[in-house]
């Protein structure tokens, strides 16, 4: 069965503590990995997208990265602003009719100034 | 350029009470989705359509109605609203893979927080 997993469930950081935040996923085939940003009260925001092992993508203090099983998401040096519940999502490669994505529970992170 | 705008934010029903959720998109979308999120769970997709005039089940379709008349729209209906129905639910929408391939992520609205009592 095709599965995403998220761990930890809640991450709370000091102002400048890095961590990672880690995503696993069991699907048959993997066509993209997909990363996104909610705050509260708001809609997922679209942050990257991953296809292949060895993948990385950038933007501010986020990286993130990608194996054959799971995937990382870097915050190097937060800020109180990032903050957010991150979501990751699979895309699997098997045929569907539709657009199959497959949205872990997601992590919820606090940056604590 | 809104995105996703869906309506209304909040809704409080009474069980057995019906209502539509609407969603409307202005990127040009051919897939529309809507989803339910839950405490400690992904999103769950209840009904999806791949283009106007067009819609299909989801993972938990029971008890939901959709219908897209028009591109840009996508509603959602209860009938009879349960309490176990009480969430969030959100819109999406992206490009269809015949269009812009596999690569395209979906663009979510702010969705719509409805509790039934």
């Amino acid at each position: 069965e095709d599965q995403v997993t998220q761990s930890p469930e809640a991450l709370r950081l000091q102002e400048g503590e890095s961590s990672s935040l880690n995503c696993s996923y069991t699907v048959s085939g993997l066509r993209g990995l997909f990363w996104y940003r909610q705050d509260p009260g708001k809609g997922p925001e679209f942050l990257f997208t991953l296809y292949s092992a060895g993948e990385e993508k950038e933007k501010e203090r986020l990286k993130a990265t990608l194996t054959k099983k799971e995937s990382f998401l870097h915050i190097t040096a937060p800020k109180p602003e990032d903050s957010a519940t991150y979501l990751c999502a699979v895309r699997p490669r098997m045929w569907t009719s539709y657009d199959k994505v497959i949205f872990g529970p997601g992590t919820s992170l606090s940056v604590i100034p | 350029n809104a995105g996703v705008t869906q309506t209304p934010k909040f809704r409080v029903l009474k069980t057995g009470q019906s209502m539509t959720l609407l969603c409307a998109q202005d990127m040009n979308h051919e897939y529309m989705y809507w989803y339910r999120q839950d405490p400690g769970m992904g999103l769950r997709l209840i009904h999806y359509s791949v283009g106007e005039g067009t819609t299909a089940k989801g993972e938990v379709p029971d008890g939901y109605n959709v219908s897209r008349l028009k591109k840009q729209n996508f509603l959602l209906g209860l009938e009879s609203a349960a309490p176990s129905q009480t969430s969030v639910y959100f819109c999406a929408s992206s490009y269809s893979f015949w269009g812009k391939g596999f690569n395209q992520p979906q663009h979510f609205g702010d969705g719509t927080r409805l509790s039934i009592l």
